[in-house]
Parts: structure tokens; C-alpha cells; sequence
């Protein structure tokens, strides 16, 4: 099946830094991908939608300038959050879809510990 | 707008027992709804993916059920055993998405050795 590998899994970065995680998509091509935070003991929430060549669509309540997506290739989508904070502390996981009817690919997703 | 439920939040049995866990949804217009697991700290692992058109899957000890019309899966693990110990998700794609997945917040479940 396809598989969609995600960048690093885990991170601890100092507040004030910026920090950039990596989503692949390795045997396919993925024009679109999600990217979705965690918070502990709480379902997956999207944060925005990520466009090949394009710009990516926010969802309500996410600070573009903060974080920052780009999807400069068909294979590959960053997200960078910029002037990390320890409430951005959080799990991050990307995703890109399958055909209408199949199954959405996962990332390993990215523990972010902001101290 | 979409939303789905999952019913318990949090579920402890004895390994061994045969077990139900509930996801619920708003609008019956999806295109699939889909069960995963995800492990302390870890991503997500797809079980189970269930097409509108479709009333069952099954893997293993899994099987998953889909009554769209009333908008309710249920996910049946058989002879549970403490290695299904997760958090297991249910997330529906709607219709009108651009692929999007709207998810519940998903079941704890412990299994006790």
C-alpha cells in the first residue's frame, strides 16, 4: 500500500525557535495533504490543507504566519512552526488521501516538546 | 456540519471477553468511514475501512459494521487480548470534502491480563 513517511518523530526545541517537519509520500503522488495537531486525550483536529503549487487553506483559529506550509513537489509537504512556543508542544501527523474511495495514508506524525 | 461520536471514551476488560465500541455521525452523506488505532505517543494504524455502499468488513478478530442510515459503525473485537490495548479512532469522510476526515475522540481501551 502506499506509504507516507513523516519527519522527525519526535523534536524538542527551545522556545523561540523554529522547527520544520517533513511529510513524504513515497510511492505516490500526493497534489493534497493534511496536516492535524493533537492535543493529549483529544481527537485529531485539521489544521490546514496543503496544495501542491499552490497556497494551503487554514482552518479556522490557525495562525498561518505561525505555521507555515509549503508543498513545493509532488512528493513532499513542510510544515515549519515558527517561533515555537510550549503550548505548540503537541502531536502533529500529515496525511494524504487516496482515491475518493480509499483509505486516507498517515505519516508517523511528530512529537513536538516546545521548553 | 459533520460531526462524529465515539461511545465509551474509555473502556477496561478482561482479556479474553468479546468487546463493542461505538462511533456515531451527523450526516449520512459520506463516502467511507474508516476504524484506526493509535498507541501511546505513536501514529495511526489503519484496521478497518468501511465504503458507504457497504454494511461489514472484517480482519482478523475485527469486524466492523456500518448502518449509514442511522448513522452508527461499531467496531467488534473478538477474544480481546492486552496487545489490543489503544486508542482506537473512528474518522468518516463526508461527501462534500476535499478529502478531508472528520474524527471522533476516540476509545481508550485497556485490556486486563
Amino acid at each position: 500500500g502506499a506509504v507516507v513517511s513523516q519527519h522527525p518523530s519526535r523534536v524538542i526545541c527551545k522556545s523561540g525557535t523554529s522547527v520544520k517537519i517533513e511529510c513524504r509520500s513515497l510511492d505516490f503522488q500526493a497534489t493534497t495533504m493534511f496536516w492535524y495537531r493533537q492535543f493529549p486525550k483529544q481527537s485529531l483536529m485539521l489544521m490546514a490543507t496543503s496544495n501542491e503549487g499552490s497556497k494551503a487553506t487554514y482552518e479556522q483559529g490557525v495562525e498561518k504566519d505561525k505555521f507555515l506550509i509549503n508543498h513545493a513537489s509532488l512528493t513532499l509537504s513542510t510544515l515549519t512552526v515558527t517561533s515555537a512556543h510550549p503550548e505548540d508542544s503537541s502531536f502533529y501527523i500529515c496525511s494524504a488521501p487516496g482515491r475518493a474511495n480509499t483509505e486516507a495514508f498517515f505519516g508517523q506524525g511528530t512529537r513536538l516538546t516546545v521548553v | 456540519k459533520q460531526e462524529v461520536t465515539q461511545i465509551p471514551a474509555a473502556l477496561s476488560v478482561p482479556e479474553g471477553e468479546n468487546l463493542v465500541l461505538n462511533c456515531s455521525f451527523t450526516d449520512s452523506a459520506i463516502y467511507n468511514l474508516q476504524w484506526f488505532r493509535q498507541d501511546p505517543g505513536k501514529g495511526l494504524t489503519s484496521l478497518l475501512l468501511i465504503q458507504s455502499s457497504q454494511r461489514e468488513q472484517t480482519s482478523g478478530r475485527l469486524n466492523a459494521s456500518l448502518d449509514k442510515s442511522s448513522g452508527r459503525s461499531t467496531l467488534y473485537i473478538a477474544a480481546s487480548q492486552p496487545g489490543d490495548s489503544a486508542t482506537y479512532l473512528c474518522a468518516v469522510r463526508p461527501r462534500d470534502s476535499n478529502y478531508q476526515l472528520i474524527w471522533g475522540a476516540g476509545t481508550k481501551l485497556i485490556i486486563k491480563p
